[in-house]
């Protein structure tokens, strides 16, 4: 499993985009890169998930680098609910644990 | 939508107690998951399973069994609950062997063990 590096946390103002990024240089060419976010107290959520092509959901897009080293969640109008922790992995396909690592802790203010 | 409802949202059991947590998910996924996720320990796989009546051991079986009857349905039993199994417990459904890392939730069941 590739290693992913993430900002310890980041401010957004409500509704202006949220740009996470993630750093997986060390990604391998069949690893995907999923995104979750966990809201405190709940169940994490899958937002998206993408191999070499850029993606977007009715949550956000994601655009990965053409190298995959790194890629960037989009989230295009934040709102107020959506502040949360969010945990950028990369994983191949087959049964293993969901591991998350530390991940960005964003905070959406009025 | 895919939902994944558990049996409660709070738990409070005796040591030594057989306790059950239910998890049904309405997508007919192929895969369960149930996990525990503590404060600096993040989320550790208990057992999991892709198929009725099959199952398997994640990272920390010890004290836990489970059983997958019918295919939206996927139970935890903490045979002999102890203090240390004191957590918030999440169970998860994804589509088969492919997706398995695009994971559905519960909200969790935090239960405490006195």
């Amino acid at each position: 499993d590739a290693k992913t590096t993430q900002p310890t946390s980041m401010d957004c103002a409500e509704g202006r985009a949220a740009n996470l990024p993630c750093n997986h240089s060390t990604i391998s060419g069949n690893e995907y890169v999923y995104w979750y976010r966990q809201i405190h107290s709940q169940g994490p959520q899958y937002i998206i998930h993408g191999l070499k092509n850029n993606e977007t959901n009715e949550m956000a897009s994601l655009i990965i680098t053409e190298d995959r080293k790194s890629s960037t969640l989009i989230l295009p109008h934040a709102t107020l609910r959506d502040t949360a922790v969010y945990y950028c992995i990369a994983e191949g396909a087959g049964y293993s644990t969901l591991t998350f690592g530390k991940g960005t802790m964003l905070l959406v203010s009025p | 939508d895919v939902k994944v409802t558990q049996s409660s949202r709070y738990l409070v059991k005796r040591t030594g107690e057989k306790v059950f947590l239910e998890c049904v998910q309405d997508m007919d996924h192929e895969n369960m998951f149930w996990y525990r996720q503590d404060p600096g320990l993040g989320l550790r796989l208990i057992y999991f399973s892709y198929d009725v009546k099959m199952k398997e051991k994640g990272d920390i079986p010890e004290g836990y069994s489970v059983s997958r009857e019918k295919k939206e349905r996927f139970s935890l039993i903490l045979e002999s609950a102890s203090t240390n199994q004191t957590s918030m417990y999440l169970c998860a459904s994804s589509f088969d062997r492919m997706y398995s890392y695009e994971q559905y939730f519960g909200p969790g069941t935090r239960l405490t063990v006195t």
